[in-house]
């Protein structure tokens, strides 16, 4: 199995364009996390999914960030208009759903908003 | 509100040594803790876990104890070895999410 992929790796991107992330869980899990890491807080639980269905996305910080997840195998992050402070390590995660204790995570996505 | 609290931001401990890691947390609906490891420019890895209902469990060089009444985790290893550096983060689960702390540095110093 690779993993939970993530695309791309890094993002540079101009203040005020879209951002689209990208995220592939293992096959066969039916939960999926978006979290985002900062040094001031840690790793934040930004929204997830299971059976492909949002259940929690209040850590969404604003109206500008949007997710999606289309079929077991894909899910996006979005953020529209991006700023300087979205900059930060947005990594995915997938479980086995509930009952599962851990998660597994991608590699992550390094954005830099300039 | 950071319902997982990690007080040290880095922690420095020489080869061979206990290495210990805090993390307190203030939920008390929380019925798992872990620790997940996390190298630079890779995602956290999960490292070991503990139900609420225990108050040590064991894996190899690692050892978590849980103290419920004072709500606060330790992780230790014992021998610390240079490439245990790396970011720790402690979490907790409710549910189906798992909160994190926002992690601790270990530097081990051969």
């Amino acid at each position: 199995d690779a993993g939970v992929i993530q695309s791309p790796r890094h993002e540079v991107t101009e203040m005020g364009q879209e951002v689209t992330l990208r995220c592939k869980p293992i096959s066969g899990h039916n939960s999926l996390f978006w979290y985002r890491q900062t040094m001031m807080r840690g790793l934040e639980l930004l929204i997830y999914f299971n059976n492909n269905v949002p259940i929690d996305d209040s850590g969404m910080p604003e109206d500008r960030f949007s997710a999606k997840m289309p079929n077991a195998s894909f899910s996006t992050l979005k953020i529209q208009p991006s700023e300087p402070r979205d900059s930060a390590v947005y990594f995915c995660a997938s479980s086995l759903g509930q009952g599962s204790v851990g998660y597994t995570f991608g590699s992550g996505t390094r954005l830099t908003v300039v | 509100d950071q319902q997982v609290k990690q007080n040290s931001p880095s922690l420095s401990v020489q080869e061979g040594r206990i290495s210990i890691l805090n993390c307190d947390y203030t939920n008390s609906m929380f019925d798992y803790f872990l620790w997940y490891k996390k190298y630079p420019a890779e995602g956290p890895t999960f490292l070991i876990s503990i139900s609420s209902i225990k108050d040590k469990n064991e894996d190899g060089r690692f050892t978590v104890f849980l103290n419920k009444s004072a709500k606060h985790l330790s992780l230790h290893i014992v021998p610390s070895q240079p490439g245990d550096s790396a970011v720790y983060f402690c979490a907790a689960r409710y549910g189906n999410k798992l909160v994190f702390g926002a992690g601790t540095i270990l530097r081990v110093k051969s």
